[in-house]
């Protein structure tokens, strides 16, 4: 079955500073990479996804890259705030990462 | 209008008991899941199913047992509870079209602790 690999499991940043979130994953068939938000106490949201035909995908602060080579993808957080504080998800389709728990501080 | 809805939001019972937690979802799809988030927030599938069928079993112990009385409706029942199924059960369902998948929405949660 398919593996996903996400790191760091935490990442702490300043205000305004960028976020970088990584994962790599093992099936090769594998076409569809959400990455999903949890705030303390609440379910998992999407917050983008890329498809393995887009090398790359942004919206507004959030970017995401997929190298399907490498069976690798990332995501980046520019101008990062407070809210952003969050643990954050990659997943291959259903499988899910381990989780980066972000910390933005003020 | 709640896209994915489970009950109960908490569940404290007793080591041992039989328990159900029931989940809707009134979106149309036609796969549902159930996820169970330990202490470390791993999220880790525990069944999929596809049309009321079943599609995915990890490796779950048989006291789990999920039950898809139609596509709108996947439900977990656990047998003999251990103080290890402490954790959060989440239910999730999304759309897939071929081999065209998309994002999970996920119901709020069910907060299982067994003392």
């Amino acid at each position: 079955g398919e593996n996903v690999e996400q790191h760091p499991s935490t990442l702490s940043v300043q205000e305004g500073d960028s976020a970088v979130i990584k994962c790599t994953y093992s099936d090769s068939a594998s076409n569809y990479f959400p990455w999903y938000k949890q705030e303390l106490g609440k379910r998992p949201q999407l917050i983008i996804d890329i498809r393995s035909n887009v090398g790359e995908k942004k919206d507004q602060r959030i970017a995401v890259t997929l190298n399907k080579t490498a069976k690798h993808f990332s995501l980046h957080i520019t101008e990062t705030q407070p809210e952003d504080s969050a643990v954050y998800f990659c997943a291959a389709w259903r499988t899910f990462g381990s989780g980066t728990q972000l910390t933005v501080l003020p | 209008d709640t896209a994915v809805s489970q009950t109960p939001k908490y569940l404290v019972t007793q080591m041992g008991n039989d328990k159900s937690i029931k989940c809707e979802q009134n979106l149309g799809h036609d796969t549902m899941y159930w996820y169970k988030q330990d202490s470390k927030k791993f999220l880790k599938i525990m069944f999929s199913y596809n049309n009321k069928e079943l599609i995915i079993n990890e490796t779950v112990p048989n006291r789990f047992s999920p039950k898809s009385p139609d596509k709108a409706h996947l439900n977990l029942h656990i047998n003999s509870l251990e103080l290890g199924d402490s954790a959060v059960y989440f239910c999730a369902s999304s759309q897939v079209w071929g081999a065209r998948n998309t994002e999970a929405f996920f119901g709020q949660g069910t907060r299982l602790t067994v003392v």
